[in-house]
Formats: structure tokens, sequence, C-alpha cells
């Protein structure tokens, strides 16, 4: 069955610096993989996704993601961190990757972004 | 403007009571889910439907049941047989179409099931 975890549930940076938030998965072939962000008191909005093809993918508000197969990895990164980026981050697995399967959650890793 | 809508954000529910949250899409998707939160736990699959009038048991599917009788609604009912209902209950739907689109799939705002 597909996984995957997030081992960090806190992640604080400094406003201004480069973060990261961490994502491993565990499919039996090749995903479709997911980040959305959650901010207090509502619902999950989507970021960006890995379907095929480049490994570096750019999503919304200036994040970007890099899968990489050899260490099943698909990292959550900007270059240069905002206060306003301060939410609850999930990681999602779809797999089988078409049709309607249900997406598959990390736990979530909660960033906070220091001024 | 598309999108999900659940209803009520916030509900209070007495011991023994059935309750059930609405959610409604007129994005025209196929797909309809409900997850469940809890803080620490990440998001739980409780329900699904691909289609209507069809639907499958998620994870957590005990002391829950659902309905699809229209493309646009899947409503949940939190029976009593639920021994911990209080969570945030979360919404999504997902569109079908060729490889590559329609993959995401998007959420509503979210209801905050209370027991007292």
């Amino acid at each position: 069955a597909q996984s995957v975890a997030q081992p960090e549930d806190q992640v604080n940076v400094a406003e201004g610096n480069p973060l990261t938030v961490k994502c491993t998965y565990s499919v039996s072939g090749n995903p479709y993989l997911f980040w959305y962000v959650q901010y207090p008191n509502r619902g999950l909005q989507f970021l960006l996704k890995y379907i095929t093809g480049d490994n570096l993918v750019k999503g919304s508000y200036g994040f970007e993601a890099e899968f990489n197969k050899s260490q099943t990895s698909f990292h959550l990164k900007k270059p240069s961190a905002l206060v306003s980026d301060s939410a609850l981050y999930f990681c999602a697995v779809r797999d089988p990757p078409g049709g309607n399967t249900p997406l598959v959650f990390g736990k979530g890793t909660r960033l906070s972004v220091i001024a | 403007d598309g999108g999900i809508t659940q209803s009520p954000k916030y509900l209070f529910r007495k011991e023994g009571q059935n309750v059930t949250l609405s959610c409604e899409q007129n994005l025209n998707h196929d797909a309809m889910y409900w997850y469940r939160q809890d803080p620490g736990q990440g998001l739980r699959l409780i329900y699904y439907s691909q289609i209507v009038n069809d639907f499958q048991k998620g994870d957590i599917a005990e002391g829950y049941s659902v309905s699809r009788e229209k493309k646009e609604s899947f409503p949940l009912t939190v029976t009593s047989a639920q021994k911990n209902p209080t969570a945030f209950y979360l919404c999504a739907s997902k569109g079908s179409s060729g490889v590559g689109m329609n993959t995401e799939a998007f959420f509503g705002q979210g209801t905050r099931l209370t027991v007292v």
C-alpha cells in the first residue's frame, strides 16, 4: 500500500532564508505527488504536483518541489521564506496515479517563519 | 463562483445524536471524498464516491454513513456509533479526464464538529 512520510512535525526558518519541507513516499509504481497548504481553520489549498517529466516542478506562491525517484522523495522548497508562509503543509500521493483513487496524505509539517 | 461548499462551518452535537455534514460542489466533478483531520494525524479517508449512486469505505468508515444521490452532493452523517466524533471534517472533489489532467483534488473549507 502507498504511504507518505513527513519526518518533521515542525520546521522553523527565519524570514528571507530558504525553506525545505521534507516528504518521502512509498508506492509500488510511478506515483502522482502533491503538496497542499492549510491555514488555520481552513481547507487545503493545492500548491503543486508532480506527474511526469521535469523533476523540478514549480507551483503557487513561489514554491517548488523536486522529485527524486532514487531517494523516493518530493521535498518542498522556497528560496526566500515569508512570514505569511507560516502554515501547515501536507504531502500526498495517488497510486495508482490515474483515475479517482483517493489521495493518501502525510501527517503534515507545521512551518513557522520568524520575522 | 465554482467551488466546494461545506456547511455548517461549526457544528455541535450531543452524545447519542446523529448529525449530517453537507458538501456541495458545482465543478461538475465525478469523484468526491470525505476526510477527517485530527491534530498530529494528518487526513484520514472516511468515504469516497467515484460516481453517482456508488461509494466506497475508506480507512475509518465505522460510525459514518454517506449517500451520493446527485453528482453535486455528498453528505456525511456522523452516527451515534462513532465514539470520538470531535474533529475537523474536510470534503474534496476531483474531475475525471485524461492522463495528467484533472489530477488534483479541490477541498472545501471544512466543518468543525464538537461533541458537547
